[in-house]
């Protein structure tokens, strides 16, 4: 099993800087990797797929980068509906799995 | 507008029984991937179990293999989740997902999710 680790678990910003959030597998998956966001009492919702790529109406201020087994996802400049958390997830083989989550949280 | 509800969660003992139905509508449910998801209370997500467009395969989590069977009804366009033996741990939001419908091989489309209680 391919097991993710996120760090940190949690990130306190401030409105407007910067969140630098990674994921790190425990093999090689290449880039076969997505983000989600979930906020509370909501269903996850996708990010970013294939690592880099965002999902159809997410804004510009989320990019993903990485390969391999190092990723990162990055919120440019936090506006207040982006205080949520989020996961990794890889697709590489079966089973599916998460990672543990960082929570970005309003400091 | 692309839409899964799911149906049939709630309160059950240990050992029981529960079916879950996962109502999808908006897309063509026979060419998609369904899977089902769940999260234990302030926990984090856990995939459950996966099944092809035709039903024609079928993935587990360890956790549940032997205990839980995914099938679906595309005449219906509905997904199920037969859950046996149910152990307190199982106790979780269990959300269907379609994998796949917008982005090959991802969770891309997900219900609102139901509740799964298990306790004496």
């Amino acid at each position: 099993e391919i097991v993710l680790t996120q760090s940190p678990a949690t990130l306190s910003l401030s409105p407007g800087e910067r969140a630098t959030l990674s994921c790190r597998a425990s093999q090689s998956i290449s880039t076969y990797l997505a983000w989600y966001q979930q906020k509370p009492g909501q269903a996850p919702r996708l990010l970013i797929y294939d690592a880099s790529n965002r999902a159809t109406g997410i804004p510009a201020r989320f990019s993903g980068s990485g390969s391999g087994t190092d990723f990162t996802l990055t919120i440019s400049s936090l506006e207040p509906e982006d205080f949520a958390l989020y996961y990794c997830q890889q697709r590489l083989q079966w089973p599916l799995t998460f990672g543990g989550g960082t929570r970005v949280e309003i400091k | 507008e692309v839409q899964l509800v799911e149906s049939g969660g709630g309160l059950v003992r240990p050992g029981e029984s529960l079916r879950l139905s996962c109502a999808a509508s908006g897309f063509s449910f026979s060419r998609c991937e369904m899977t089902w998801v769940r999260q234990a209370p302030g926990k984090g997500l856990e995939w459950v179990s996966a099944i092809g467009g035709g039903g024609d395969w079928k993935n587990y989590a360890d956790s549940v293999k032997g205990r839980f069977t995914i099938s679906r009804d595309n005449s219906k366009n509905t997904l199920y989740l037969q859950m046996n033996s149910l152990r307190a741990e199982d106790t979780a939001q269990y959300y269907c997902a379609a994998r796949g419908l917008y982005y090959q091989y991802y969770m891309d489309v997900w219900g609102k999710g139901i509740t799964v209680t298990v306790s004496s």
